[in-house]
Formats: C-alpha cells, structure tokens, sequence
C-alpha cells in the first residue's frame, strides 16, 4: 500500500499571502496523484489530478507540481474561501486508492 | 450538472447490516465507474470500495473486504453499498464518488455523504 504524508499538518496564513502545501508518497506514483479541497460540513471537492491540472472550474491560483514521490499543492494569493482542508490521493498502485492525512490552512 | 444523493445511513449495533444508496443523475451513469469513500469523525479519508461501469469488477479496501458489497443497478442509476457484520470502527459519513473519466481513478463529483454510526 502506498503510504501519503503531507506537511505541514496545519498552515497558518492571511489573506492573500501564498500557501505551499507538501504531499509525499512511500514510493513512486508517477503523476497519478490529485489534491482535493474539503470544507467543514462538505464533500471534498477535486482541485487538481495528474498532479498538475486543474480540475473544471478551479481558479488559476491553485496550481499543483511535482512527480514520483514529491507533490506540491501552491495557492498563489488565498482568498477568504481557500482556508480548508486539503488533501492529496493517489492512483497509481490499487487497490487501494490512498489519501494524505490533510493539511489545514487556516487564518493567522 | 451531476448530482450524486447518498441515504441509508443510521445507527446500527455492532454486528448488524445496513445499506446504503447512491442515487446518480446529471450524467451517463452506466458510463462510470463509481467509488465509496468514507470519513471519521474529525478524520481523514479512507477510499472504501470501487465498481466498474458496467458492474463486472469490485474492489474493497482491506478493513472491509468479506463484510460490505458494492453494487450497481444501471438501470435505476443507483450505487449500493451492503454492508454486513459491522463494527464500531466502521462508524463514519459515507460518501459516494464518481470516476473523472473511464479509468481515471479521480473523484471529481461527490454527493453530500450519510452517516453511519455503529454503537451499542
């Protein structure tokens, strides 16, 4: 089973300042990883897949890199809206599909 | 637009069966395959089970291969989830999940989740 970690576990930001989210896989998933958005009370919602696409409809600030075993979520200016939880899943070797623990980004 | 609407959740004792739905609209549904993912209280997310399109394969997370069964009926668009022989660590919102695409393995449209609460 491939193992995801993230960091930091919580991120402490104000508006408009830029947020560096980290994914880590135990081994190599290629891209085959994603990031997801979840806010209290809702489902998560798919922001990025193949690593670095943005998903329909979410805005150019996220943009996401990486490949193998190192994954970065970036939010370029965070909006009131982005504090959240996110995380990262992956693809590549299932069953079964695996998510990250989850980074928070709140307001510093 | 796509819209996936879970029921069927509630409290259970430990032992007991429950079943849940999955009603899909907004899209060609006998066109994707479909995933559970599950929740925590508090906690992170843990990808439960998985059903081809056209309901010729299943996939289980080890925590609950030979307890729950993932199904589908195409014709009602309607994903199922029995789930027998529960536990209390089986306690968590039980969200269904759409494939992005035939063989994408990204869950781009969720429905709002149900609960499922094991106690005594």
């Amino acid at each position: 089973e491939i193992v995801l970690t993230q960091s930091p576990a919580t991120l402490s930001l104000s508006p408009g300042e830029r947020a560096t989210l980290s994914c880590r896989a135990s081994q190599s998933v290629s891209s085959s990883l994603a990031w997801y958005q979840q806010k209290p009370g809702q489902a998560p919602r798919l922001l990025i897949y193949d690593a670095s696409n943005r998903a329909a409809g979410i805005p150019a600030r996220f943009s996401g890199s990486g490949s193998g075993t190192d994954f970065t979520l970036t939010i370029s200016s965070l909006e009131p809206e982005d504090f959240a939880v996110y995380y990262c899943q992956q693809r590549s070797n299932w069953p079964p599909f695996t998510f990250g623990p989850g980074t928070k980004v709140d307001i510093k | 637009q796509v819209q996936l609407v879970e029921s069927g959740g509630g409290v259970v004792q430990p032992g007991g069966s429950l079943r849940l739905s999955c009603a899909a609209s907004g899209f060609t549904f006998s066109g994707y395959g479909i995933h559970w993912v599950r929740q925590t209280p508090g906690k992170g997310l843990e990808w439960v089970a998985f059903i081809r399109y056209d309901g010729t394969n299943t996939y289980y997370a080890d925590s609950v291969k030979g307890r729950f069964t993932i199904s589908r009926d195409n014709s009602k668009n309607t994903l199922y989830l029995q789930m027998n022989s529960l536990r209390t660590e089986d306690t968590a919102v039980y969200y269904c999940a759409k494939n992005r695409l035939l063989g994408s393995y990204f869950f781009d449209s969720w429905g709002q989740g149900t609960l499922v609460t094991v106690s005594s």
